[in-house]
């Protein structure tokens, strides 16, 4: 079946740093792929999302290119704030369905 | 901007008893979703409804779930006889299903967190 796997966190990182969290996903059609966040004590936004193969999507600086070759959609930062600490989750959803498919999350936490 | 509420935020209950987890979508939206996050695991999906009706469920929907639209702007998911391992936060999520319901945004509710004794 369908699922998606991303790297384990936390990731630390100082502010200004370069951020990456993969995602690689299996699906049988041609899903859309999501990256939602979620802050402390707060439900689940979408940053962004790419529908199609070579799609980039992008948001608050935040990237991610639908890879279908690689099966991936790293997401990237490159310079991060304290701000952006959260729990990022990548997500997809297949074709003739509307479930959203998670990731396990990776905790990212950025320090001054 | 228009947001997903949920309520409670936090339920608290006995083995064995019933609980009611109340949402209210986006105004506009046509599809609903209850997915849930046991402590420390993935997000799960549980449930779609469309036009009245369940769209497509999981394995771990079973008989004791169910989920209704009761007056047009709510959304519940009744737990019938919860049990040890219900424990987890519950999010509503909800879409216009624009172009189409698998590439369309899901925006979630804040959540409700199930705890059961």
């Amino acid at each position: 079946g369908d699922s998606v796997t991303q790297m384990e966190g936390p990731v630390t990182l100082s502010e200004e740093a370069f951020l990456t969290i993969n995602c690689t996903y299996t699906a049988t059609g041609y899903p859309s792929l999501f990256w939602y966040v979620q802050y402390p004590g707060e439900g689940l936004q979408l940053l962004l999302k790419a529908t199609k193969a070579d799609d980039k999507g992008s948001n608050k600086g935040f990237e991610a290119t639908y890879r279908k070759e690689t099966t991936s959609f790293h997401l990237e930062k490159g310079s991060v704030q304290v701000s952006d600490s959260a729990v990022y989750f990548c997500a997809l959803s297949d074709q003739g369905t509307d479930k959203l498919i998670f990731g396990t999350g990776t905790r990212l936490q950025v320090f001054p | 901007e228009p947001e997903v509420t949920q309520t409670p935020s936090h339920q608290v209950t006995q083995m064995g008893q019933e609980v009611i987890l109340r949402c209210v979508p986006i105004s506009n939206h046509l599809y609903f979703y209850w997915y849930r996050q046991i402590l420390g695991q993935k997000v799960e999906f549980l449930v779609s409804f469309y036009n009245n009706e369940i769209s497509e469920k999981s394995e771990i929907f079973d008989d004791q779930f169910s989920v209704e639209r009761p007056d047009g702007s709510n959304f519940t998911l009744k737990i019938r006889s919860t049990k040890l391992e219900d424990s987890a936060m519950y999010f509503c999520a909800s879409s216009g299903g624009q172009p189409s319901p698998s590439t369309d945004t899901q925006y979630f509710g804040p959540g409700t967190r199930l705890t059961v004794l």
